[in-house]
């Protein structure tokens, strides 16, 4: 059980297009999701978290007009890069809150990620 | 400072041995911990989590509570080549379900 997908799970894109990232709970519903980046050998660096039916909250320093995120179903999660650079290249990896029977505290599954590569 | 640290590696142990892995958190505040494997070039994938004082385990596997000390640790038993990974310690506060990640432990277990 949890099981979370992510799509695609590489892509390549000129500068200047836009990529939307799709993160869905396959077995669950998750009202909060969350989106991380990671650059090569540093750690997972939150950008912000996702409500079901309301607007997301993003990191500081993290612009909101460029990572547009949406949340329209306890089951799907959208990241939109907009007008992306060479320097957005990096590691995209969705998470989705499940609370396991038996426990009082949710817990975060990790999509497998989205390697964007923007030329 | 960092909220959450992680003991710098990288930590390297040999197959069979006993691979420990600490972790100390600065909110008092914190209710859920929870240690995540990641190998190279894939996303993090939960190994355990932890919620009161003490110690639970699943097997190979160990994870260790203190709160008071404000301290959490996993102890890998019997360590294979296959347990080489990035291991992150998270921790939980009163944020709906956010976490807060240590910068990672790199653990390499040679045959």
């Amino acid at each position: 059980g949890a099981v979370v997908s992510q799509h695609p799970s590489w892509v390549i894109c000129k500068s200047g297009t836009s990529v939307k990232i799709e993160c869905r709970s396959l077995d669950f519903q998750a009202t909060t999701m969350f989106w991380y980046r990671q650059f090569p050998k540093q750690s997972l660096m939150l950008m912000a978290t996702s409500n079901e039916g309301s607007k997301a909250t993003y990191e500081q320093g993290v612009e909101k007009d460029k990572f547009l995120i949406n949340h329209a179903s306890l089951t799907l999660s959208t990241l939109t890069v907009t007008s992306a650079h060479p320097e957005d290249s990096s590691f995209y990896i969705c998470s989705a809150c499940h609370r396991p029977r038996g426990t009082s505290t949710d817990t975060q599954y990790f999509g497998p990620g989205t390697r964007l590569t923007v030329l | 400072q960092k909220e959450v640290e992680q003991n710098s590696g990288p930590l390297s142990v040999p197959e069979g041995a006993i691979a420990s892995l600490n972790c100390t958190y600065s909110d008092r505040g914190s209710q859920s911990f929870f240690w995540y494997r990641q190998y190279s070039g894939k996303s993090p994938e939960l190994i355990m989590s932890i919620y009161s004082n003490g110690d639970k385990e699943d097997g190979r596997f160990t994870a260790q509570l203190n709160k008071a000390s404000q301290y959490v640790s996993l102890l890998i038993r019997d360590s294979q080549p296959s347990d080489s990974a990035t291991y992150l310690c998270a921790v939980g506060g009163t944020s709906y379900g956010k976490l807060t990640f240590g910068q990672g432990t790199i653990l390499t277990v040679h045959p």
